[in-house]
């Protein structure tokens, strides 16, 4: 069936670096986001995609969808603390993105 | 602010007993919701999809008798876990999908059966 994998599967970075992470997919998805969650919370929508090659920024957030519609990332610029977390992506194939697979996730650790 | 709500936050209850967790959109409409699975440390695994006025689809390996899904309203869906047992223990997260491709999350129910 469809799967997400996403990379790394953790990081740990100095305040203030930027961050780098994709997701990549075998088949093609016509939606992607990227949540955040942070323990005992549900995911939080960072950012929306909705058309191969898009660029979208959301603060110091910015996330690409893919020419092949097989793959996103997402960047972080100037990492604060409040940005630990596990980041998600999701993908789905419905032009109404009704229909979500996630990813496993990335975990982000960030040391002052 | 949150556009999506559950409750309860936490519920702990014994082996064997039924548990009730409810999801809102807050506000606006969602003919469907989404309620997901999520074991510590792991991605959130979709369970059912709930659907206003029809019966939900369940995906596969989920067992309707026991996860029972109501979607009573334009603004609400209710996950009842049947006879739960230690091994349903886990953090239930609903989802409304809202306008174009945007999908909203609420804060997620965490079931403990003892």
């Amino acid at each position: 069936g469809q799967q997400l994998n996403q990379s790394p599967q953790s990081m740990f970075i100095q305040e203030g670096e930027d961050v780098s992470m994709n997701c990549t997919s075998s088949s093609i998805f016509n939606t992607w986001l990227w949540y955040k969650q942070e323990p005992g919370e549900g995911p939080v929508l960072l950012i929306a995609l909705y058309k191969a090659g898009e660029l979208t920024s959301n603060g110091r957030l910015t996330a690409q969808f893919g020419i092949t519609r097989k793959d996103s990332f997402l960047n972080i610029s100037a990492s604060i603390p409040s940005d630990v977390g596990i980041y998600f992506c999701a993908g789905s194939r419905d032009n109404y993105g009704q229909n979500f697979v996630f990813g496993p996730g990335t975990r982000l650790s960030v040391l002052p | 602010g949150a556009v999506v709500s559950q409750h309860p936050s936490r519920v702990i209850c014994k082996s064997g007993t039924s548990v009730k967790i409810e999801c809102r959109s807050l506000d606006f409409q969602a003919t469907t919701m989404f309620w997901y699975r999520q074991f510590p440390k792991q991605s959130l695994m979709l369970m059912a999809t709930s659907n206003e006025g029809s019966k939900a689809t369940y995906e596969q390996g989920v067992e309707k008798d026991k996860f029972l899904i109501n979607h009573a309203s334009l603004t609400l869906s209710t996950l009842t876990v049947t006879s739960a047992h230690p091994e349903d223990s886990s953090f239930y997260i609903c989802s409304a999908p809202r306008g174009h491709n945007e999908q909203f999350f609420g804060p997620g129910t965490r079931l403990t059966v003892l």
